[in-house]
């Protein structure tokens, strides 16, 4: 299995700043994956990071609002950018190989106000 | 689009019961079905993790079935706790795509 860390694990934020959420995986996968649970709802995929390329985007998110960075085989950053208090949620990365189970990170609560 | 439901929204049961949280999903050409169960607040913890060609999986108290064709998985849990008390997630994962479609939970509450 695969143990993912997340930093920070919660903040509260100010509208209209952004906040850079960390994940760590302890070993190489070629796919990670970013995830929402807005309040009181299930988890919506928000995008998939590979190593060296560009992030792949679901409908509804865009990069601009959602920004990601892979620059290795076992860290990811998501941003997200001039926040509303709509943002506020759970956060999580993920990881999965082929045939595999996924794994999930602790998560990061954000709060917006 | 897959779609996935899980019945009930929420169950509450007292300790020692044996207890059954359903799944169901629109397109029956997934390629696996995960449980997870969440604390609140807290990230997913895997459970379960069944294979489109598997019938069933077992992990001590935990029993989670797969009927492919109907779009249908069942998690059972034996001899509840209290400790078991958390929402409970299912998630299917299609073809070659890696990304997981999830159910809304179910909220179980197992009291003393």
């Amino acid at each position: 299995s695969a143990v993912i860390s997340q930093k920070p694990s919660r903040d509260i934020c100010q509208r209209g700043t952004s906040l850079t959420i960390q994940c760590q995986v302890d070993s190489q996968v070629t796919m990670m994956f970013w995830y929402r649970q807005q309040p009181g709802q299930s988890l919506t995929l928000i995008a998939t990071a590979n190593q060296g390329s560009e992030a792949t985007y679901e409908s509804g998110f865009v990069i601009d609002k959602f920004p990601i960075s892979r620059p290795n085989l076992t860290f990811s950053t998501l941003t997200v950018s001039n926040m509303s208090p709509e943002d506020s949620s759970i956060y999580l990365c993920s990881v999965g190989g082929q045939g595999a189970e996924q794994y999930f990170g602790p998560g990061t609560r954000l709060t917006v106000t | 689009k897959q779609e996935v439901t899980q019945i009930p929204a929420a169950l509450s049961v007292p300790e020692g019961e044996n207890l059954v949280l359903n799944c169901s999903f629109t397109d029956s050409a997934i390629y696996n079905l995960q449980w997870f169960r969440q604390d609140p607040g807290k990230g997913l913890t895997s459970l379960l993790l069944i294979q489109s060609s598997q019938r069933e999986q077992t992990s001590g108290r935990l029993n989670a079935s797969l009927d492919k064709s109907s779009g249908r998985s069942t998690l059972y849990i034996a001899a509840s706790q209290p400790g078991d008390s958390a929402t409970y997630l299912c998630a299917v994962r299609r073809g070659s795509a890696r990304q997981l479609t999830f159910g809304s939970g179910t909220q179980l509450t197992v009291l003393p």
